[in-house]
């Protein structure tokens, strides 16, 4: 079954510090993946996405992720954290349907 | 504004009676799509439908029940065989998938079921 694993269920960083979420998927065909973020009482936001093209993809706030096709991952990564970044990141992709699926969840704490 | 709008916010409902929520976009998206969100276990696929008129089931469809029958709307019905209906609930809409199939979230509907 298809299926998204985020191994981090909650990290907890200092400002500053280098950030690292990992995302694996399990699925053989051709995939979009992305990042959303939930900062707390507010929807969910597009952080970044990919679907074709440069595997390293910058999104917004700082963000970037890397998808690794023979790993079947699509890390989410950010040099510097902030304060504000603190907030539920999710994993997600989708195939050559309209299925979205998503991660459990990351919840990162960033202390000041 | 372009958008999703989900109706009501708040709901609370006595436990064996079944309850609809609303979920109208106005971004002219093919795809919708319900989730509920639990903590610990992010968002869950209940139904989504690519076109009008069709829908598939997604990972916890049981206990719920939807309906397309217009491209803008995409209500679901959360009936009294649902087991544990407490919960966050979320609709959303997506661009065609050529185009990266972005998906926009509605703010949710609170559902507590007594």
């Amino acid at each position: 079954a298809q299926s998204v694993s985020q191994h981090n269920h909650h990290v907890i960083l200092s400002e500053a510090a280098s950030l690292e979420l990992g995302c694996n998927y399990s699925y053989g065909g051709t995939v979009n993946l992305f990042w959303y973020v939930q900062y707390p009482g507010q929807h969910l936001q597009l952080l970044l996405k990919y679907f074709s093209g440069d595997p390293l993809v910058k999104g917004i706030k700082g963000f970037e992720a890397e998808f690794i096709k023979s790993k079947f991952s699509f890390n989410l990564r950010k040099p510097s954290v902030q304060w504000s970044d603190t907030a539920e990141y999710f994993c997600a992709f989708s195939d050559s349907s309209y299925k979205l699926i998503f991660g459990s969840g990351t919840r990162l704490l960033v202390r000041p | 504004d372009g958008g999703i709008t989900q109706s009501p916010k708040y709901l609370f409902r006595k436990e064996g009676q079944n309850v609809t929520l609303s979920c109208e976009q106005n971004l002219n998206h093919d795809a919708m799509y319900w989730y509920r969100q639990d903590p610990g276990q992010g968002l869950r696929l209940i139904y989504y439908s690519q076109i009008v008129n069709d829908f598939q089931k997604g990972d916890i469809a049981e206990g719920y029940s939807v309906s397309r029958e217009k491209k803008e709307s995409f209500p679901l019905t959360v009936t009294s065989a649902q087991k544990n209906p407490t919960a966050f609930y979320l609709c959303a809409s997506s661009t065609p998938h050529g185009t990266g199939n972005t998906i926009y979230f509605g703010e949710g509907s609170w559902l507590t079921v007594v």
